[in-house]
């Protein structure tokens, strides 16, 4: 399988559950992001993995808590959260941060949560 | 400061060309970028320019970029039902002390076709 793949597609939790969202990618790609997509809001960058390290993370409550155990995969995970957090969850990958030329993302089709 | 911003809706008839637009805040973007997300899909990307140039067309896309103003554009010329779609800008930003890139995206423009 190619390209950035995503699951579950949808999430319907509970405020007390604890869930991961899982990311892979078989691109040969070196980073790794995780995306917040909300209605009318500008595209939210959570977290950002390079070579496995994290090198953004953009004021995300801690109640989200990021994985990356390896170049390929990236997870999401998920406990206590409220639910203003219920929004689709978008993964990307690129070829890697330290190149000089455009950095071009390739996208899963997200994980849509929902939190009641 | 990193803000990227785009109307929400633009509806179009179709076979006439569509315009969005979008405005940016850092000056020190190194690229720009238009995405496309279809129904139930993840972002796509449909084309990019490099700050240092002023316009790129590819096919039916062309992409005008006036950095004085820090304004990008997307025209799609003989707009079809296929291009209904969520249409996003996005910049590249080099962090400071640092030659890892950054992208920042705007809300997107949801572009809607009617015959």
């Amino acid at each position: 399988e190619t390209g950035v793949t995503q699951t579950p597609r949808h999430l319907v939790m509970g405020m007390t559950n604890k869930k991961s969202l899982k990311c892979e990618q078989h691109l040969g790609h070196n980073a790794m992001y995780w995306y917040k997509q909300s209605a009318k809001k500008p595209l939210e960058l959570m977290f950002v993995y390079s070579l496995e390290e994290r090198v953004e993370n953009n004021s995300v409550p801690s109640r989200f808590s990021p994985e990356c155990p390896n170049s390929s995969h990236l997870f999401l995970h998920l406990h206590t959260l409220q639910p203003e957090d219920s929004a689709l969850y978008l993964c990307a990958s690129s070829e890697g941060l330290w190149r000089s030329g455009a950095n071009v993302l390739t996208f899963g089709a997200g994980s849509r949560l929902t939190v009641l | 400061g990193e803000d990227v911003e785009q109307s929400l809706f633009l509806s179009v008839r179709e076979g006439d060309s569509s315009v969005i637009n979008c405005t940016y805040t850092d000056s020190s973007s190194t690229y720009l970028y238009w995405y496309k997300q279809e129904p139930g899909a993840g972002l796509q990307l449909l084309t990019y320019i490099f700050s240092n140039m002023d316009m790129k067309q590819d096919q039916r896309l062309t992409v005008l970029l006036n950095k004085k103003d820090k304004h990008l554009s997307l025209r799609i010329a003989d707009t079809q039902t296929g291009d209904s779609a969520i249409y996003f800008c996005a910049e590249s930003i080099r962090r400071r002390y640092s030659s890892a890139s950054k992208i920042i995206f705007g809300s997107g423009t949801r572009l809607s076709i009617r015959p």
